[in-house]
């Protein structure tokens, strides 16, 4: 079965622009997850979103959000884009919630902003 | 300080050796703990996934969880090169509404 789809792969954007990624989670999977990951910081949740609802949300500006449409699928959208943005972007999803048995991750957005 | 401490390596060890790679939490309420692989231009994939303390074994890995001590392990036998990769520890309270939190990752390195 196919699995979880991010899109693009790589993304260069300027300082003050804004840009949006997208997560296509496995199917049958309700639940989508965010990560923001860079060499200093590591994995640092962003955001899950559970049936188009936010039900956790991480210590990040409110330049970050994000949605969930009603087939799973979700974006994060970044406005007002700082240098340290620059980071790879991750996607995971699972049917119902963090589960760690069943939290599959895509292989990322590497978004680079200069 | 974090919620979770993982020594960031470099670790290089020759191959065939045991590996072990750490974590240590603060938070008493962290009740799953996991071990995940990322390869490079990869997201991470789970290796292994434990409920509470205990040791769990799957092939050449074993995790073990200390809740007492908060110290959690991931024990790698028989180590090969293509077990070169950044190990992150995860864990999360008992509510499958909430959230992962990550170590910082242990980038390891098997020498041939």
């Amino acid at each position: 079965k196919a699995g979880v789809t991010q899109t693009p792969r790589y993304l260069i954007k300027t300082r003050g622009q804004q840009v949006t990624l997208s997560c296509s989670p496995i199917s049958g999977h309700r639940s989508v997850s965010w990560y923001q990951q860079t060499p200093g910081q590591g994995l640092q949740f962003l955001f899950e979103y559970f049936s188009e609802t936010q039900r956790n949300k991480g210590n990040f500006p409110g330049r970050f959000s994000g949605r969930q449409f009603s087939n799973s699928r979700s974006e994060m959208n970044v406005s007002t884009l700082e240098l340290g943005d620059s980071a790879l972007y991750l996607c995971a999803s699972s049917l119902e919630g963090a589960s760690g048995d069943g939290y599959t991750f895509g292989s990322g957005t590497r978004l680079t902003v200069v | 300080q974090k919620e979770v401490e993982q020594d960031p390596g470099p670790l290089s060890v020759p191959e065939g050796a045991i590996v072990s790679l750490n974590c240590t939490y603060s938070n008493s309420a962290f009740q799953y703990f996991m071990w995940y692989r990322q390869y490079s231009r990869k997201g991470p994939e789970l290796l292994m996934y434990t409920y509470s303390s205990g040791n769990k074994e799957d092939g050449r890995f074993t995790a073990q969880v200390d809740k007492s001590s908060k110290y959690i392990s991931l024990f790698i036998r028989d180590s090969q090169p293509s077990d070169s990769a950044t190990y992150l520890c995860a864990m999360r309270r008992g509510s499958s509404a909430s959230k992962i939190i990550f170590g910082s990752g242990t980038r390891l390195s098997i020498r041939p």
